[in-house]
């Protein structure tokens, strides 16, 4: 069955940096687009980043663009989000998900269990 | 690029159905959107897709027989019936817009679900 597993959340003090991984398993990793989904404490979901089956295409939700980065070893099936320059507002559990697609829109099939981050001094 | 306008809660007593809405930007009203239940404490889930013709491919894992969509102008309604315990959950609805060289993935404000 479709497995995402994320790591790498913790607390952090703004203006730093974390790291996230998504280690997948259950499916051609390679064939599917891949997204960063995150949710603040007791607020709705916000989209947060997607990257193409190649790692050639990426897209970021404006809060996040310019400071998250997302990545994938396609070697490794798992996907990265780097971020820099931490705000409190950042403060979110973060959901890695597979891309659900078919002829004319994209969506999520498949979410991890999450990893909070804490943006705090 | 859609705005997903969700009614905040919605109630149904034990058995009994709900029907919950998720609502289109106008310009936006032939788009598919995708819904999701939230269990408290727990990541979100793939219940299946909705156009305006209806179910999009199929539902997603595990989700009852009891749970169907429907499409109709802006409007995407998720309807649970005979409705348990365990279906007490945050609803979501999503939808993409890629248009000229950008992506955005956007997500309704969400429907928590009572059962009474």
């Amino acid at each position: 069955q479709v497995q995402l597993v994320e790591s790498g959340g913790g607390v952090v003090q703004p203006g730093r940096s974390l790291s996230l991984s998504c280690a997948t398993s259950g499916f051609t990793f390679t064939t599917y687009a891949m997204h960063w989904v995150r949710q603040a404490p007791g607020k709705g979901l916000e989209w947060v980043a997607i990257i193409s089956d190649d790692g050639s295409n990426k897209f970021y939700g404006d809060s996040v663009k310019g400071r998250f980065t997302i990545s994938r070893d396609n070697s490794q099936n798992t996907v990265y989000l780097e971020m820099t320059n931490l705000r409190p507002e950042d403060t979110a559990v973060y959901y890695c998900a597979k891309d659900h697609r078919d002829s004319t829109s994209h969506g999520i099939d498949y979410w991890g269990q999450g990893t909070l981050v804490t943006v705090s001094s | 690029q859609p705005a997903l306008t969700q009614p905040p809660s919605a109630s149904a007593s034990l058995g009994a159905s709900v029907t919950l809405t998720c609502t289109l930007t106008s310009d936006h009203s032939h788009y598919k959107v995708d819904w999701y239940q939230q269990r408290p404490g727990k990541g979100p889930r793939f219940v299946m897709r909705v156009g305006p013709g209806g179910i999009v491919g199929s539902k997603g894992d595990g989700i009852p027989d009891r749970f169907s969509v429907l499409g109709s102008g802006p409007n995407r309604y998720l309807t649970i019936k005979n409705i348990q315990e365990d279906d007490e959950s945050d609803y979501y609805c999503g939808a993409d817009h890629g248009r000229g060289g950008n992506f955005v993935l956007v997500f309704g404000g969400g429907t928590k679900v009572t059962v009474l």
